[in-house]
């Protein structure tokens, strides 16, 4: 089946500093990618689309200027959380489809921690 | 709106069966997925479904009747290793996913 990773798997950041998240599909060409969180005990959350070369397309609430998306190229796509706060440590998982399929496959998730 | 339903948790006992529901209602509809996610992992694929009837995996199986918005995953021979969230998710019509809150599964000895 097809693989996503992400990098890194864990990161621990200060209050104030930006983190960027790596999302890659590995053996396939994802058109579209997605960005989730997930609060701890609760459901995933949409933060955003991104289609390679568009600009992404943010759900209600996400702050654009705060969650960075570049989907620069068919294999990679990059969260940035600028700005980090404790209330935005999270899981966050990326996800990717490619064009011909509508499976979404996911990646294994970043556990960020912001002090 | 869109809604998609399901139990917040269940809990079954190691070699039974048990079957999660799911209720929807969304803008056009694209099919039915359902994934299973571990603690503190991401979520992996199980199944989809987008036209009536059952679909059969091994121990896991998936049934949908898009005329009742329903649809349920059957998990049977239950195992230790079964315990996690299993999240519904239905494609609407711009074939985006619109999640289910999850149902956690505790299986006990």
């Amino acid at each position: 089946g097809a693989v996503v990773s992400q990098h890194p798997s864990r990161v621990i950041c200060k209050s104030g500093t930006s983190v960027k998240i790596e999302c890659r599909s590995l053996d396939f060409q994802a058109t579209t990618m997605f960005w989730y969180r997930q609060f701890p005990k609760q459901s995933l959350m949409l933060m955003a689309t991104s289609n390679e070369g568009s600009k992404a397309t943010y759900e209600q609430g996400v702050e654009k200027d705060k969650f960075l998306i570049n989907h620069a190229s068919l294999t990679l796509s990059t969260l940035t959380v600028t700005s980090a706060h404790p209330e935005d440590s999270s899981f966050y998982i990326c996800s990717a489809r490619d064009r011909l399929e509508y499976e979404q496959y996911f990646g294994p998730g970043t556990r960020l921690t912001v002090t | 709106g869109q809604n998609i339903d399901q139990p917040t948790e269940m809990t079954a006992t190691e070699g039974a069966i048990v079957q999660i529901n799911c209720t929807y209602q969304t803008s056009g509809f694209n099919g039915l997925f359902w994934y299973q996610q571990h603690a503190g992992e991401a979520p992996t694929f199980l199944s989809y479904n987008v036209l009536d009837g059952l679909e059969e995996k091994g121990r896991f199986s998936s049934f949908l009747s898009r005329s009742k918005g329903y649809s349920y995953l059957l998990l049977k021979e239950l195992q230790m290793k079964d315990s996690a969230s299993y999240l519904c998710a239905v494609g609407d019509s711009n074939y985006q996913l619109i999640w289910g809150a999850g149902t956690k599964l505790i299986i006990k000895p």
